[in-house]
C-alpha cells in the first residue's frame, strides 16, 4: 500500500509570492491534515479536510488556504509568503476524523527568501 | 483544552539502557494519545497509540507506553535503547476529531 505522498520535495521563493504544495493520501483515507514544521515552533496543525470540506483550521492568518478534490488530495496555498513562512509542511491523512490514527507524508520543505 | 507538555527536550542514553521519555498532557474529555517519531529528514511514523481500551499501550520496535488517568501521563519507554533508536519524538493528544496537539519534542540521543 503507498503511503501519503507530497509534491514537490523542496521549494524556494521570494517573499511576496504563492506557493503551492501538494498531498495525496493512503487510498481508501478520506481525511486530510495539513502541518507546519517550523524551526524553534514545533509542529502546528494548519488545516484539516473531509470528504471535501474544510472541518478545521489552526490558528493561522487567511492566507494559508486549501482546498481537497473529488479524489481526496489535497492542495495547500500560501499567498504573500513572508520569511517566516520557512518550514517543512506536512500532510497526513486517516480514514475518518480521530482517533483515527494520522499517516504522515515526508513533507514539503519551502524556503522564503 | 487539550495540551501536552513533553518534559525533556533532550534525552542522551547508552545503548542497551532503558529508555524514558516523560508526557504530561492536559484534557477535558476522554483524549486519545500517541506517540510518533521523526528521522532525521523524515515524516512523523506513528509508534502507538492509546483510546481508552488497555492502560498499557506497545507499539512498534519495542516501545511501550502507560496511561495514567491519576498522573495524566503518558510516558514512552523501552528495555533496551539501540542506535537506530535516534532521533525526536512527539507525544500527541486528541479529544476532539481532526485537532491534535503535538509537544514540543524530545530528542533522543543514543551513545555507542
Amino acid at each position: 500500500e503507498a503511503g501519503v505522498t507530497q509534491s514537490p520535495t523542496h521549494l524556494i521563493k521570494t517573499r511576496g509570492q504563492q506557493a503551492t504544495l501538494r498531498c495525496s493520501p493512503i487510498s481508501g483515507h478520506t481525511s486530510v491534515y495539513w502541518y507546519q514544521q517550523a524551526l524553534g515552533l514545533g509542529l502546528q496543525f494548519l488545516l484539516w479536510y473531509d470528504e471535501g470540506e474544510e472541518r478545521n483550521r489552526g490558528n493561522f492568518p487567511p492566507r494559508f488556504s486549501g482546498r481537497q478534490f473529488p479524489n481526496y488530495s489535497s492542495e495547500l496555498n500560501v499567498n504573500a509568503l513572508e520569511l517566516e513562512d520557512s518550514a517543512l509542511y506536512l500532510c497526513a491523512s486517516s480514514r475518518g476524523p480521530q482517533p483515527e490514527t494520522q499517516y504522515f507524508g515526508p513533507g514539503t520543505r519551502l524556503l522564503v527568501l | 483544552a487539550q495540551s501536552v507538555t513533553q518534559l525533556d527536550s533532550h534525552v542522551s542514553v547508552s545503548e542497551g539502557t532503558p529508555v524514558l521519555l516523560r508526557c504530561n498532557y492536559s484534557s477535558s474529555y476522554s483524549p486519545s494519545l500517541f506517540w510518533y517519531v521523526q528521522h532525521p529528514n523524515k515524516g512523523l511514523q506513528l509508534l502507538l497509540k492509546y483510546t481508552s481500551a488497555a492502560t498499557l499501550v506497545k507499539g512498534i520496535n519495542g516501545f511501550e507506553a502507560e496511561f495514567k488517568k491519576s498522573e495524566t501521563s503518558f510516558h514512552l519507554t523501552k528495555p533496551s535503547a539501540h542506535m537506530s533508536d535516534a532521533a525526536e519524538y512527539f507525544c500527541v493528544v486528541s479529544d476532539i476529531p481532526g485537532d491534535m496537539r503535538f509537544g514540543a519534542g524530545t530528542r533522543l540521543t543514543v551513545k555507542p
